[in-house]
């Protein structure tokens, strides 16, 4: 069964430097997506990507936040200068198309700032 | 703005007891509905989603949710719960047309005693 893959699975940065996590989307899908879960908070959204631009943005989604998809298969998240606050879970997700609701989340990718 | 309120922060039940989880939002207008589930260290999976039509639906494992509009709810059911069902649940609302974005209710954690 395909499914949307994360690494690392858990990443450790020290305060200021620049992080990247990578996910790979199912193949065939156009939508794609980063949440992010703070330790004992709700799954908030990010960002969503389609057709090669950020379609929509969340206020968390600041100058230090850009994502990419370099290769057509590589969809990813970078973070400038890392600060403790952006310590959480980071999924990835991605969906088929407009009229397929159904979004695939990959298992996450844990970033500790210290 | 959108959102999604889910009642119960932990719910601790023992084997073969029944489950209901409370979800509500606020959207005036049509939404489709889902609940995920993360079992430990797993990432997030698709219990059951509503998209329109028989407002009772019904999901893996056992689990069905019904949808009432007149209520903004979408709570999820189960009628016994086993110790395997110990994870956190989260109720997800998807506005049509926004760009396929989910918006997460804080989640609820179920542990069942066997």
């Amino acid at each position: 069964e395909p499914e949307v893959t994360q690494t690392p699975s858990h990443q450790v940065t020290q305060m200021g430097q620049e992080v990247i996590l990578r996910c790979v989307p199912i193949s065939n899908h156009l939508y794609f997506y980063w949440y992010r879960q703070i330790l004992g908070q709700k799954v908030e959204f990010l960002v969503s990507f389609y057709n090669n631009e950020i379609s929509e943005k969340s206020e968390i989604f600041d100058d230090q936040f850009s994502v990419e998809r370099p290769d057509g298969s590589n969809f990813t998240l970078k973070i400038r200068s890392t600060k403790l606050e952006d310590s959480a879970m980071y999924f990835c997700a991605s969906k088929g198309g407009e009229e397929v609701t159904e979004a695939f989340f990959g298992q996450g990718t844990r970033l500790t700032v210290v | 703005a959108q959102s999604v309120s889910q009642h119960n922060h932990h719910v601790i039940l023992s084997e073969a007891a029944s489950l209901e989880l409370g979800c509500n939002y606020s959207y005036g207008g049509t939404v489709n509905l889902f609940w995920y589930v993360q079992y430990p260290g797993q990432h997030l999976q698709l219990l059951l989603k509503y998209f329109s039509g028989d407002p009772l639906v019904k999901g893996i494992k056992g689990f069905e949710a019904e949808f009432i509009k007149s209520k903004f709810s979408f709570n999820l059911r189960k009628p016994s719960v086993q110790w395997s069902d110990t994870a956190e649940y989260f109720c997800a609302v998807m506005v049509l047309n926004q760009g396929g974005k989910l918006i997460f209710g804080q989640g609820t954690e179920l542990s069942v005693k066997p």
